[in-house]
């Protein structure tokens, strides 16, 4: 058990309808991610947080929202989503240095 | 362009070859790790490479980081069907914390 969590799992939703994904950790880790897998693309960095309210932008971050108001939970948050967005999403975090990064099982996300 | 560049994207070898993946940027990474994903699953951590010239081995796979810091690769001897999944190499830049993934690897290992 990698002490973080993704939810929903799954979840189908509607062009321009608002989704937002949860992540949640139990190990106190001040480093969390998103990122988005597609076929080809490997994992993309969307939005990191380095600590509560302190967030920044990754190499995908159009269209992607965050919040963290407390250590444990990071969300994401589509505002308007579009069928680009379909993709699976992984959360992971991270302690402070070269650490292991631990993943999230993922979201897989359709949007129609 | 993605800042790590990862070849080749696919590889299909019979159990008992040897194979090298690649991972390549322009950027310094003050660390790089390589992690294994299985279907269905998120990433899983195999190492972390931190010095330049560093070459650390686990079992049959072999890991080495450059000189430069810039680029890396996995080596695999004696490949297994076992070894079959897909392979991504993970850097943090010199000056951040952001931890950004290559585009991976695909190795099909066939008995």
């Amino acid at each position: 058990d990698a002490g973080i969590t993704q939810s929903p799992r799954h979840k189908v939703t509607e062009t321009g309808t608002p989704v937002t994904l949860r992540c949640h950790q139990t190990e106190n880790h001040r480093y969390m991610y998103w990122y988005r897998q597609d076929p080809g693309h490997g994992l993309r960095l969307i939005h990191y947080s380095y600590g509560v309210k302190d967030t920044d932008k990754g190499e995908v971050s159009d269209g992607y929202s965050v919040s963290r108001s407390k250590t444990e939970d990071f969300l994401l948050t589509l505002e308007s989503a579009t069928s680009s967005q379909t993709s699976v999403y992984f959360c992971a975090h991270r302690g402070v240095g070269a650490g292991e990064a631990f993943f999230g099982q993922g979201t897989r996300l359709t949007v129609v | 362009t993605q800042l790590l560049e990862q070849s080749p994207q696919f590889l299909s070898i019979q159990e008992g070859e040897n194979l090298t993946v690649y991972c390549n940027s322009s950027s310094v990474f003050s660390s790089l790790q390589w992690y294994r994903q299985e279907p269905g699953e998120g990433p899983v951590l195999l190492v972390t490479v931190v010095t330049g010239g560093e070459v650390k081995k686990l079992k049959r796979l072999t890991f080495q980081f450059g000189d430069a810091r810039k680029d890396s690769s996995l080596h695999i001897t004696a490949a297994q069907p076992g070894d079959t999944g897909l392979y991504l190499c993970a850097g943090t830049e010199a000056a951040g914390n952001k931890l950004t993934f290559g585009g991976g690897t695909r190795v099909l290992v066939k008995p």
